[in-house]
């Protein structure tokens, strides 16, 4: 089935580690895009990409680390240096141009610092 | 400065009612496009319609309709009779053309009206 995969669905993170979130998508989409939504949030950009080896930072990408590879697959690290990391984490991709196209989304992964 | 604005943060209704979700959009460009999502407590976020700002017709599918009105800057979503099934939260979403270049078209959401159906 063609979509986007996130892994793990769960994870949880010791204080001072880091930890990478898995995002890979087989709908041969250019555009791909980090989201971070906290309780009672909406979605905030953290980071995204429009092709392979090739990124931007979005509005809330101190903390964060990603990189594009390959055209399918757009990890995001999580850094210790990301003070508050406790949220859901939503992958997404689009095809190009991007401009008025659907954004199509991943199951999520939820990250806990414990 | 919030692009969508999401005034209901939660509603409650009783199955079979019609429900209605608010959304103010904020943008001065001329070319937007304008998104509805919908998030079952699994998580992910399901698209539900997508409509660009030339196109001021209202949409109807099944018991969802959608009412965009420029002149007011809203793009309100309606659900009728509505079912247990419904409860979810759902988020509106605005992609500018312009203003949203530096960003790769990414999606601004509004924070979500969280919707409860209950039996």
């Amino acid at each position: 089935d063609g979509g986007i995969t996130q892994s793990p669905k769960y994870l949880f993170r010791k204080e001072g580690q880091n930890v990478t979130l898995s995002c890979e998508q087989n709908l041969n989409h250019d555009a791909m895009y980090w989201y971070r939504q906290d309780p009672g949030q909406g979605l905030r950009l953290i980071y995204y990409s429009q092709i392979v080896n090739d990124f931007q930072k979005g509005d809330i990408a101190e903390g964060y680390s990603v990189s594009r590879e390959k055209k399918e697959s757009f990890p995001l690290t999580v850094t210790s240096a990301q003070k508050n990391p406790t949220a859901f984490y939503l992958c997404a991709s689009a095809t190009l141009p991007a401009v008025g196209n659907t954004i199509y989304f991943g199951e999520g992964s939820w990250l806990t610092v414990v | 400065a919030q692009k969508v604005t999401q005034a209901q943060t939660e509603i409650s209704v009783v199955e079979k009612e019609d429900v209605t979700l608010d959304c103010v959009y904020e943008t001065r460009d001329t070319t937007y496009y304008l998104f509805w999502y919908k998030q079952p407590p699994s998580g992910e976020l399901v698209f539900l319609i997508r409509r660009n700002s030339f196109d001021e017709q209202n949409e109807i599918s099944g018991r969802y309709s959608w009412n965009f009105q420029k002149s007011t800057s809203s793009f309100n979503f309606t659900i009728t009779a509505s079912q247990v099934v419904d409860s979810a939260v759902y988020f509106c979403a605005l992609s500018e053309a312009r203003s949203n270049s530096n960003s790769g078209y990414a999606l601004n959401f509004g924070k979500g009206t969280s919707l409860l159906v209950t039996p």
